[in-house]
């Protein structure tokens, strides 16, 4: 069964406070590892698709990165409207994708 | 408007009642999905769809029905909601089942 773990569970900075946020997954052949930013009472929105350990990808002050046990979000220099939960998700073959329960970024001003 | 469109935004209802929840996408895409979004348990895949008139199970399918006669449509019905149902439902919607879900803003269900 695959599994996504993320941490930590609620996460808070100071703007400017640059930061890491986890995801740990097994599963039995990746094929992709997804993060969504949620804003509350919206639905998530997609950020990265990353396809193999060593892959990077990078957006704004995101960067996404992947190993083959888990991946990083570095949030460098956040501003508050950085402020959301980021959703990680895993697929394997040609499954339906499997979330981890969210980690609430909070930046204060 | 191009996009995915849930309806309604808001729902509350009454258990034993049977509830429909509505999912239209303008992409044409050909995978459409059910998430269910509750604390402590994050997004819950409660039926998938790969095309029109072939539906799935995901994890958490007990009391829902779907169906999908149409390309652009997943309709969820709750055939007699229980309490335990009351939660935020996202549809989403894929391209190919490789590629990453846009997600509707989700229909917030009560059930009293």
């Amino acid at each position: 069964e695959d599994q996504v773990t993320q941490s930590p569970e609620a996460l808070r900075l100071q703007e400017g406070e640059s930061s890491s946020l986890n995801c740990s997954y097994t599963v039995s052949g990746l094929r992709g590892l997804f993060w969504y930013r949620q804003d509350p009472g919206k639905g998530p929105e997609f950020l990265f698709t990353l396809y193999s350990a060593g892959e990077e990808k990078e957006k704004e002050r995101l960067k996404a990165t992947l190993t083959k046990k888990e991946s990083f979000l570095h949030i460098t220099a956040p501003k508050p409207e950085d402020s959301a939960t980021y959703l990680c998700a895993v697929q394997a073959g040609y499954s339906t994708l499997t979330f981890g329960k969210g980690t609430m970024l909070l930046v204060s001003p | 408007d191009a996009g995915i469109t849930q309806s309604p935004r808001y729902k509350i209802t009454e258990t034993g009642r049977q509830v429909t929840l509505m999912c239209h996408q303008t992409w044409s895409h050909s995978y459409m999905f059910w998430y269910r979004q509750d604390l402590g348990h994050g997004l819950r895949l409660i039926y998938y769809s790969a095309a029109a008139d072939i539906t799935d199970k995901g994890e958490v399918p007990d009391g829902y029905v779907v169906s999908r006669s149409k390309t652009e449509n997943f309709p969820l019905t709750l055939e007699s909601a229980t309490r335990s149902q009351t939660s935020v439902y996202f549809c989403a919607s894929s391209e190919s089942g490789g590629s990453g879900y846009t997600f509707g803003s989700g229909t917030r269900l009560t059930v009293v």
